[in-house]
C-alpha cells in the first residue's frame, strides 16, 4: 500500500453513462497526476495538479473527460458519455513538490469497463 | 513523438538466475529514467531511477545501466526470486526540468520466473 488510495476499484458502465473516480493523495503532497493504462500498455499521462490547480492536459483527455482538485487534496475524474474505448485502468499518482526520487507513489487505479 | 519502448515483450527465467531487461529511449534530450513493477491488479511501484549524469546505479538487487550513447536502458535483477513475476517498465521523465513529473512509459516486460 503506497498511500494513495482510488474509488471505486471497479466500474462496469453502460455505454453513454457517466462515471466519477476519485483519488486520495498522500496527504502532504501538493501534486496529483492521472494516467490511463490499456491492457498491455504502459500508462498514459492525461493531466496533473499542483494543489488546486490544474497546470497540464494532455491531448488524450477529450471534452469528455474532466478532472478537478477542488481543495488541493483528493481529486475527481469525471468521464461523461462513456465510449467502449474509454475502457481502461485510470492510475492516480501524488508527488511532492520538487521530489527527486522519482513518481513513486501510484495508487492501485480504477478499472473502467464500457459495454 | 518522443517514446520509451522495449525490446523484449516476454522474459522467462530460472529462479535464482539473474534477469536483465532492456529498455529503448527516444528522446536524447531526457535527464531522468526510472524503472517500475507492474504487479497483477496493482498500480506500478517505483523500483529504481538513473539521473543521465550517471551511467549506473545499483539498489537492492537491482541495478540500472544507462548508454546516452545509443538510448539505451536496462534493468538487471540479481537472483531473480518468483516474487519478481510481473511486467516492468522503463519510463522516461519528459517533465523534470519543469519540475513536474510527467512520464513516458514503455509498453512493458513481462517477467515470469519459473522454478
Amino acid at each position: 500500500d503506497t498511500g494513495v488510495s482510488q474509488d471505486p476499484r471497479h466500474k462496469i458502465t453502460k455505454r453513454g453513462q457517466n462515471v466519477t473516480f476519485r483519488c486520495d493523495p498522500i496527504s502532504e503532497h501538493n501534486r496529483l497526476y492521472w494516467y490511463r493504462q490499456t491492457l498491455g500498455q504502459g500508462p498514459e499521462f492525461l493531466t496533473y495538479f499542483q494543489n488546486e490547480a490544474q497546470l497540464e492536459k494532455s491531448r488524450l483527455l477529450s471534452d469528455r473527460f474532466s478532472a478537478e482538485r477542488p481543495k488541493g487534496s483528493f481529486s475527481t475524474l469525471e468521464i461523461q458519455r462513456t465510449e467502449q474505448g474509454d475502457s481502461a485502468m485510470y492510475l492516480c499518482a501524488s508527488s511532492l513538490r520538487d521530489i527527486e526520487d522519482g513518481l513513486g507513489f501510484f495508487g492501485p487505479g480504477t478499472r473502467l469497463t464500457v459495454l | 513523438g518522443e517514446s520509451v519502448g522495449l525490446h523484449l515483450p516476454t522474459l522467462s527465467v530460472q529462479e535464482g538466475d539473474n534477469s536483465i531487461i532492456n529498455c529503448a529511449y527516444s528522446n536524447s534530450a531526457s535527464d531522468y529514467f526510472i524503472w517500475y513493477k507492474q504487479e497483477s491488479g496493482k498500480g506500478p511501484q517505483f523500483i529504481i531511477d538513473i539521473r543521465s549524469n550517471m551511467d549506473k546505479r545499483q539498489g537492492q538487487r537491482v541495478t540500472v545501466l544507462l548508454n546516452k550513447t545509443v538510448k539505451h536502458l536496462s534493468l538487471q535483477i540479481a537472483a531473480t526470486q518468483p516474487g519478481d513475476s510481473a511486467v516492468y517498465f522503463c519510463a522516461e521523465n519528459a517533465g523534470f526540468s519543469g519540475g513536474y513529473n510527467k512520464l513516458i512509459f514503455g509498453a512493458g516486460t513481462r517477467l515470469a520466473v519459473h522454478p
